[in-house]
């Protein structure tokens, strides 16, 4: 069966530089929500997006935006990257926004270290 | 405020002894509530959920939980750990409102001995 794709798996950036995290859905889900996990840390919500359009924000930095496109893939883009930025980057899918009984199903993530 | 508390760190069993991994949870409403397990560089992986019905939840790998209301709890547990068990587990609960979002608890890192 089809799983959430994350690209690319692993990153490297400098410092103030800018990147680009890609995520494709599972076919036929319109939802998408975007977690960032710190070493050792929990995983923290980001933001997410229902058809196309935002629909929930969370500790999302002002130098982040994210969009969702026609085909429902998402993009999670950083700009003025900082050291702290380094963790891992999850995408997640579900059905549905609406439907709160709905497993997310999570990505391989993208492991972003800034140097 | 919605949160998830799973109050230890690392969770160490010997394999083929039973094993709990808490959580306690804090939410308005009714809540819905989530195990996901995390293998290293691997993502999250779905457990079991709980909605409605019956406190005991079965879910993969052979994993339950018990949901208590009065305790606002909901444990994981296993009758019998196996080494491949081993792994960080995330208790979380889904915020009742438009978007769904998933609150993660700090998580818990099981080890199982042989």
């Amino acid at each position: 069966a089809a799983g959430v794709i994350q690209s690319p798996r692993h990153l490297i950036k400098e410092k103030r530089e800018t990147a680009t995290l890609k995520c494709y859905p599972i076919p036929r889900h319109d939802t998408v929500y975007w977690y960032q996990q710190g070493p050792g840390q929990d995983p923290q919500f980001l933001i997410s997006f229902y058809e196309k359009m935002q629909s929930d924000k969370g500790s999302i930095p002002d130098r982040f935006s994210a969009q969702q496109f026609s085909d429902y893939h998402s993009e999670l883009n950083m700009s003025s990257l900082e050291l702290g930025d380094s963790a891992l980057y999850f995408c997640a899918s579900s059905p549905t926004n609406r439907g709160l009984t709905e497993k997310l199903f999570f990505g391989s993530g993208t492991q972003l270290s800034v140097l | 405020a919605q949160s998830v508390a799973q109050p230890e760190d690392q969770v160490n069993v010997a394999e083929g002894n039973p094993l709990t991994v808490k959580c306690t949870y804090s939410v308005s409403g009714n809540p819905y509530l989530f195990w996901y397990v995390q293998y290293p560089n691997r993502g999250l992986q779905f457990l079991l959920k709980y909605i409605t019905g019956d406190n005991l939840v079965k879910g993969s790998y052979g994993f339950e939980a018990e949901f208590n209301k009065s305790q606002t709890s909901f444990h994981l547990k296993k009758p019998s750990a196996l080494v491949s068990d081993s792994a960080l587990y995330f208790c979380a609960v889904r915020v009742p409102s438009n978007t769904g979002k998933l609150i993660f608890g700090q998580g818990t890192t099981l080890q199982v001995k042989p």
